[in-house]
């Protein structure tokens, strides 16, 4: 079965400072998609970016970026210049072809003004 | 991008009673929905598989009987919590997949439904 861990429960970054959030995932397949989900207090899930596990290239969205290491199995989201805005909780998720997801824990990321 | 819709978006009922929730895909066909349900601050866990014109598929540990997932056409599934209980409130989201020309769906989330049992 294919897990998600998010090993940090919450994070705290200055505004204007970059982030890291990490994520590790457990799987035996070769082709699948990871993602990064954002949860404001509205609770709509929000994509924050996809990284399909064939291309090597990180996948890269304005401020957000991915360093996705796929024998590791690692795919930590960076979040650069943070805004006021970009506070809410962060799920990775893993999906297989057209399979549904599977979310880690979550972090709860706090932007300080 | 697509839209998905859920109704009620907050629900209260009694102990006992059934509750209907509607996931609907507002301007593309969803092959397949998917219900989650995420305890508060805790992550989205998956509930079952709903593909149109099937039985849904439930994972482990989800009560089939209680948890009614009926998904009729391509733009509408619903969950129904019959006799619910206390322990069932929750926040219930759905999910839907939109056909595209490539072999990737993307995959689009209700705003949810909160649910409390008294």
């Amino acid at each position: 079965a294919q897990t998600v861990t998010q090993s940090q429960p919450e994070m705290s970054v200055q505004e204007a400072e970059t982030v890291t959030l990490s994520c590790t995932y457990d799987t035996s397949e070769s082709d699948y998609y990871l993602f990064w989900y954002k949860q404001p207090p509205s609770r709509q899930m929000i994509l924050v970016i996809r990284q399909e596990a064939y291309k090597q290239q990180n996948a890269t969205e304005n401020r957000f970026s991915v360093n996705f290491q796929k024998a590791a199995k690692s795919f930590s989201l960076k979040i650069s210049d943070s805004q006021l805005g970009d506070a809410a909780m962060y799920f990775c998720a893993y999906r297989r072809n057209n399979n549904d997801m599977r979310f880690g824990a979550g972090t709860r990321l706090t932007v300080k003004p | 991008g697509a839209v998905v819709s859920q109704h009620p978006s907050r629900v209260i009922c009694k102990s006992g009673t059934s509750v209907k929730i509607e996931c609907r895909s507002l301007d593309f066909q969803a092959t397949t929905m998917f219900w989650y349900r995420q305890f508060p601050k805790k992550s989205l866990m998956l509930m079952a598989t709903s593909n149109e014109g099937s039985k849904a598929t439930y994972e482990q540990g989800v009560e089939k009987d209680k948890f009614l997932i009926n998904h009729a056409s391509l733009t509408l599934s619903t969950l129904t919590v019959t006799s619910a209980h206390p322990e069932d409130s929750s926040f219930y989201i759905c999910s839907a997949t939109s056909k595209r020309g490539d072999s990737y769906n993307e995959q689009f989330f209700g705003p949810g439904t909160r649910l409390t049992v008294l």
